[in-house]
């Protein structure tokens, strides 16, 4: 089974700039997360979405990032214009469904975006 | 807002020591996993517990969800080289919807 597909792997750009990351998540997986990891902390989550639908995006920063998953299946996250404290590792994971609470559900990470904004 | 506090937040040790990590919060968690991630990849689901008091056994790894469910901990015996690596707990609340993540603990396990 394949895992969590991402590209780029690595992508650097300079303040001011736009990018965008691009995300396949496991065949099937209904619920997609994008995670903010910033060096020497945990994931932080930015939005997550079932199917096309966006179920929480409380902590993405919404005049910067954007982000879609058109047809329930791929995702992409945009941010224009970066900051040089958006540099950090940026993970998508997948699950067969949203959590309920019991943590049964198990999310698969990707390899993540690593971005430098200089 | 919850958050899960891990420590040490640095551990370096040398092989066939061995070691704990501990996860608390002030907060219930219905559940709480644990995560290893390696340099340059995303994080691993090692375990999921869910019920106080909980004790599951993976190797050489053991968790324990406290009984109140604010706490966990990992426990590594005979710490082999292939154990380094960031250790993640996430927590899960009632309303399921995301994970939030503690800062982690970063094991060296020199041979």
């Amino acid at each position: 089974e394949a895992g969590v597909a991402q590209s780029p792997r690595y992508k650097i750009i300079e303040k001011r700039q736009s990018v965008a990351f691009w995300c396949n998540p496991i065949s099937g997986h209904a619920t997609l997360y994008w995670y903010q990891q910033i060096l020497g902390q945990g994931p932080k989550l930015l939005i997550q979405f079932q199917n096309n639908g966006v179920v929480d995006d409380s902590q993405l920063p919404k005049d910067r990032f954007s982000a879609e998953r058109l047809k329930g299946v791929d995702s992409t996250l945009k941010i224009q214009p970066a900051k040089l404290e958006d540099s950090a590792v940026y993970l998508c994971a997948s699950s067969l469904f949203a959590g309920s609470g019991t943590g049964k559900e198990t999310q698969y990470f990707g390899p993540g975006t690593r971005l430098l904004v200089l | 807002t919850q958050l899960l506090e891990q420590s040490p937040q640095f551990l370096s040790i040398q092989e066939g020591e061995n070691l704990t990590v501990y996860c608390n919060s002030s907060s219930v968690f219905s559940s709480l996993q644990w995560y290893r991630q390696e340099p340059g990849e995303g994080p691993v689901l090692l375990v999921t517990v869910v019920t106080g008091g909980e004790v599951k056994k993976l190797k050489r790894l053991t968790f324990q969800f406290g009984d109140a469910r604010k706490d966990s901990s990992l426990h590594i015996t005979a710490a082999q080289p292939g154990d380094t690596g960031l250790y993640l707990c996430a927590g899960s609340n009632q309303a399921g919807t995301a994970l939030i993540f503690g800062k982690g603990t970063t094991l060296s396990v020199s041979s």
